[in-house]
């Protein structure tokens, strides 16, 4: 039978560019949010991870920003790489006890 | 590589069968979580252990089961496998039992029921 997936969001960018991938969050009491990335075949890979108490966290060519007023996360990637192709997640700690995970953006990298 | 192992990779069975699936953490973490990504659901947290002891329950059936022995490796058993239970099980792990960290994935188990 046909079987229905997840209509991720996409999004396209040329190697080179920057990319911003956009998360809302449920939660308004959320503490500890992370991004992970995963490839095909491959488990989620954590990327890197923010506390409410913080605006923006930088790492490597990658940044994410929290916006608690409007519930909002970003990743920010710089200078694009065919690497970067993957479906990127973001989670917040929602509960005391459990991680909550988005549906995902499918990052494509054109050359 | 996330340092977290999962075997096996693949399983193909039948519908009312039983399987178990198997987590190593990476070396020093404490805590396994077991999570379910399916295509129509994303990723969904099932339970989470911490030294052996069960920390915290998700959306896990009660045909799903968990343990986390001595030597902190885990066991995720699966029984009465319906057509729906087809998917990637996934497996994390963490220093401690807190979640407001990273929790490192391994590659997954995919389950395919006939």
């Amino acid at each position: 039978g046909e079987s229905v997936g997840l209509h991720l969001p996409t999004l396209s960018v040329q190697e080179g560019d920057n990319s911003i991938i956009n998360c809302a969050y449920s939660n308004s009491a959320s503490d500890y949010f992370i991004w992970y990335k995963q490839e095909s075949g491959k488990g989620p890979q954590f990327i890197i991870d923010i506390r409410s108490n913080m605006d923006k966290r930088q790492g490597q060519r990658v940044t994410v920003l929290l916006n608690k007023t409007v519930k909002h996360l970003s990743l920010q990637i710089a200078a694009t790489q065919p690497g970067d192709s993957a479906v990127y997640f973001c989670a917040e700690k929602a509960s005391a006890r459990q991680l909550t995970f988005g549906s995902g953006t499918q990052l494509t990298v054109l050359p | 590589d996330s340092g977290v192992t999962q075997t096996p990779k693949h399983l193909i069975t039948a519908t009312g069968q039983r399987v178990t699936l198997r987590c190593s953490p990476r070396s020093g973490d404490l805590s396994v979580y077991w999570y379910q990504q399916s295509l129509d659901q994303g990723l969904q947290f099932l339970i989470h252990y911490y030294n052996g002891e069960e920390r915290a329950k998700g959306n896990i059936l009660e045909r799903f089961s968990a343990q986390q022995f001595p030597d902190l490796h885990s066991e995720l058993n699966l029984s009465s496998l319906e057509l729906g239970d087809s998917a990637l099980y996934f497996c994390a792990s963490s220093a401690s039992s807190g979640v407001n960290q990273p929790q490192h994935f391994g590659d997954g188990t995919r389950l395919s029921i006939l």
